[in-house]
């Protein structure tokens, strides 16, 4: 499978822990991105890297989240102290450099904070 | 910032007929349409898309129009299948953002036999 990969696909965790998500982009896909989606509703933007390089992030992205990918390969998305507020699906997205409006959805990692 | 509106926010119709999806955008400067496909689970299937110097695209049975000066664009699904039924989201972005999309509140399309 060449597509988005994200693990895990589900997580539940209690509140107050922190939880990290990992995100494989399509090979050679320079840039990626991360968006935060609940329920009834459509994807969030949060941040997005042109290879290990954070290039924006958005005001939804408080001070608990952090996101890296140290190599340009892969990324993670780390919530510390998790609140109930948290819980939606996380989605990953990679686009290649030469069209960079093109975006290729995983099947996302589904966060549930009780 | 864009702000993308859509609707209906459900839309059922008979195996066959043909399906429409309207969106809105905000941001004049907006010059990327792409339409995503999400079913129960999974993440967004990009279905279609449209750039600003095009009027019209089609696919098969699925075809998407862009009006620049409305700021509008739509989703037509003719001859729809009971595997049309998913959620169906608009979006909008401009190139320079990357892929920094602005997403519709999305569409609940049923297909019933």
């Amino acid at each position: 499978d060449t597509g988005v990969s994200q693990d895990p696909r589900h997580k539940i965790t209690k509140r107050g822990q922190n939880v990290t998500f990992r995100c494989d982009p399509i090979s050679e896909h320079n840039r990626l991105y991360w968006y935060r989606q609940t329920l009834g509703q459509g994807p969030e933007f949060l941040t997005y890297f042109q290879n290990e390089a954070q290039l924006e992030k958005s005001r939804l992205l408080s001070d608990r989240f952090s996101a890296e990918r140290p190599k340009g390969s892969f990324s993670t998305l780390e919530i510390q102290r998790t609140e109930q507020g948290d819980s939606a699906m996380y989605l990953c997205a990679s686009s290649p450099f030469l069209r960079d409006t093109e975006a290729f959805f995983g099947q996302g990692t589904r966060l549930t904070v009780v | 910032g864009e702000n993308v509106e859509q609707h209906p926010s459900t839309l059922s119709v008979q195996e066959g007929d043909s399906a429409v999806i309207k969106c809105t955008y905000s941001d004049s400067a907006s010059n990327y349409f792409p339409w995503y496909k999400q079913e129960l689970g999974k993440g967004p299937q990009l279905i279609i898309d449209i750039r600003s110097n095009v009027g019209e695209k089609k696919d098969q049975r699925i075809a998407v129009t862009l009006n620049k000066t409305a700021k509008h664009f739509s989703l037509h699904i003719t001859e729809t299948q009971p595997e049309d039924s998913a959620v169906y989201f608009c979006a909008a972005s401009k190139s320079g953002t990357a892929s920094k999309l602005t997403f519709g509140t999305g569409t609940r399309l049923q297909v019933t036999l």
